[in-house]
C-alpha cells in the first residue's frame, strides 16, 4: 500500500498523559499536514511541512502540541498533559507539489480518546 | 460568520434519485474549491475540484459561483454507495494551496 499511513490507529489515554502520533506520507510528497477531526465537524487545519520546515501552524495548536518532521519524511505529531477536549481524529495528509500534483491524500487517520 | 458553511442534512434520497448540496464560503480571494467525500470513520477522500467553468466526472457535477461565493455538487441518478458525508472545501487566500477549510460536510442516504 503506498497510500498515507498513520499509527496507531486508535489510543486510549488517561488525562494529563502525553501521546504521540506518527505519520508516513506518500513516498514522494514534500509537504505534510496535520488536521483535527471531532464529531460532527469537518476536520480543522493543525499544521503543514515543506520538507522538514513547518511553516505553518494554526492558532487550534496550543504549547501542548508539537509536531516535527526531522528528515522530511515521516512526521510525529505529540500532545502533552492531554485533556478531554483533545479526543478528536487526529489526520495526516501529503502532497505533491514538487511533482505537480497538489491533491492532498489523507491517511486513515489516529482516534484518540482522553478519559 | 463560518468560513465555510453547508447545511448538515440529513439527506434521506431514494435511489435513482438526483440530489444538490449548497456550500458558501465567506472569503472572497479564496482561490480553490472542491468535494471531498468522506464515509463514516474513514478518511476524506477527494470527489472533484471546482472550476469557474463548471466541470462534471459521470454522474457528479460540480459548478461555482465567485460572485456569490456558492459551489454546489449535483449527484444524478444516486446509488446506495453514494451514501457519505460531503464535505464543502475551500483554499482560502494566502495558502499557498497549502492549508484547506472544511465545512461541516452535508450527510446523504441513499435508500431502496
Amino acid at each position: 500500500d503506498t497510500g498515507v499511513s498513520q499509527n496507531p490507529r486508535h489510543k486510549i489515554t488517561k488525562r494529563g498523559q502525553n501521546v504521540t502520533f506518527r505519520c508516513d506520507p506518500i513516498s514522494e510528497h514534500n509537504r505534510l499536514y496535520w488536521y483535527r477531526q471531532t464529531l460532527g465537524q469537518g476536520p480543522e487545519f493543525l499544521t503543514y511541512f515543506q520538507n522538514e520546515a513547518q511553516l505553518e501552524k494554526s492558532r487550534l495548536l496550543s504549547d501542548r502540541f508539537s509536531a516535527e518532521r526531522p528528515k522530511g519524511s515521516f512526521s510525529t505529531l505529540e500532545i502533552q498533559r492531554t485533556e478531554q477536549g483533545d479526543s478528536a481524529m487526529y489526520l495526516c495528509a501529503s502532497s505533491g507539489e514538487a511533482t505537480g500534483e497538489e491533491t492532498q491524500y489523507f491517511g486513515p487517520g489516529t482516534r484518540l480518546l482522553v478519559l | 460568520r463560518k468560513e465555510v458553511e453547508q447545511d448538515p442534512g440529513p439527506f434521506n434520497v431514494p435511489e435513482g434519485a438526483t440530489v444538490a448540496f449548497n456550500c458558501t464560503y465567506s472569503n472572497s480571494a479564496s482561490q480553490s474549491f472542491f468535494w471531498y467525500r468522506q464515509d463514516c470513520r474513514k478518511e476524506p477522500k477527494l470527489l472533484m475540484s471546482v472550476y469557474s467553468s463548471g466541470n462534471e466526472d459521470g454522474r457528479f457535477t460540480a459548478q461555482l459561483n465567485r460572485a456569490s461565493q456558492y459551489i454546489s455538487l449535483l449527484i444524478r441518478d444516486s446509488k446506495l454507495s453514494d451514501s457519505a458525508t460531503y464535505l464543502c472545501v475551500v483554499n482560502p487566500p494566502g495558502g499557498g494551496g497549502n492549508k484547506l477549510t472544511f465545512g461541516t460536510g452535508t450527510q446523504l442516504k441513499v435508500e431502496l
